[in-house]
């Protein structure tokens, strides 16, 4: 079974907090994916990882970076968070060529 | 060239009809098709995925029709019910070698309505 988690799944930040968004695998895949995703649109990725210690930008551009440390975890880092940060983020993962499996996503508002 | 082209943005249907959801692509390289179904508040999930050595896949209601010539390929819900009311995202993947390998291009999305 496919079992992805993110934390946390709701966050309400002031703008200029620091905020990392937890997301971890369980199935040993080796790429794993953020996305940014405003209600019912595209999704956009923003950066993606083929194993540990590789991360690459995504299509999207983002302020935000990510850690590749351990092959189940995929954090990402906003240093100084703005209202143009609110949006939705999903990490997903997958296993060479076949589909990704998401996670249930992070609600981020900055106010 | 890594676009894929998703049609229509929404689409409205009476229970037990059928919804067709279409895509186009123009990368040649694309080797992996699948089709992910959102609910609001809920990460994508994968539905139904293709490849296209076939020209048609069938899982219950849901058949992915690919056309490799036209470089087209569809989703059909047959019995549409309320509860597929999602929205839908086909995607495409490319051919095994180099670090982009399985990323997914996805298409915009439709947003599918089925009225009881």
């Amino acid at each position: 079974e496919a079992d992805i988690y993110q934390t946390p799944r709701y966050l309400v930040i002031g703008t200029g907090k620091k905020i990392t968004l937890e997301c971890s695998q369980t199935m040993g895949h080796d790429k794993m994916y953020w996305y940014q995703q405003d209600p019912g649109m595209e999704l956009h990725l923003i950066h993606y990882s083929y194993g540990v210690n590789s991360t690459e930008k995504g299509d999207l551009s983002s302020e935000s970076t990510v850690s590749r440390i351990r092959t189940e975890h995929f954090p990402l880092t906003l240093e100084s968070a703005r209202p143009s940060h609110t949006s939705q983020y999903l990490c997903a993962s997958s296993e060479g060529g076949t589909g990704e499996y998401f996670g249930p996503g992070t609600r981020l508002t900055v106010t | 060239q890594q676009q894929v082209k998703q049609s229509p943005q929404s689409l409205i249907v009476q229970k037990g009809g059928i919804s067709i959801i279409n895509c186009a692509y123009e990368n040649t390289a694309f080797d992996y098709f699948p089709w992910y179904q959102q609910f609001p508040g809920k990460g994508p999930a994968l539905l139904i995925a293709i490849r296209p050595d076939v020209s048609e896949k069938k899982e219950g209601r849901f058949t992915i029709s690919f056309n490799k010539s036209a470089k087209q390929f569809s989703l059909h819900i047959m019995d549409s019910q309320p509860g597929d009311s999602a929205t839908y995202f086909c995607a495409a993947s490319l051919k095994a070698g180099g670090t982009s390998y399985g990323k997914l291009t996805f298409g915009q999305g439709t947003i599918l309505t089925v009225h009881p």
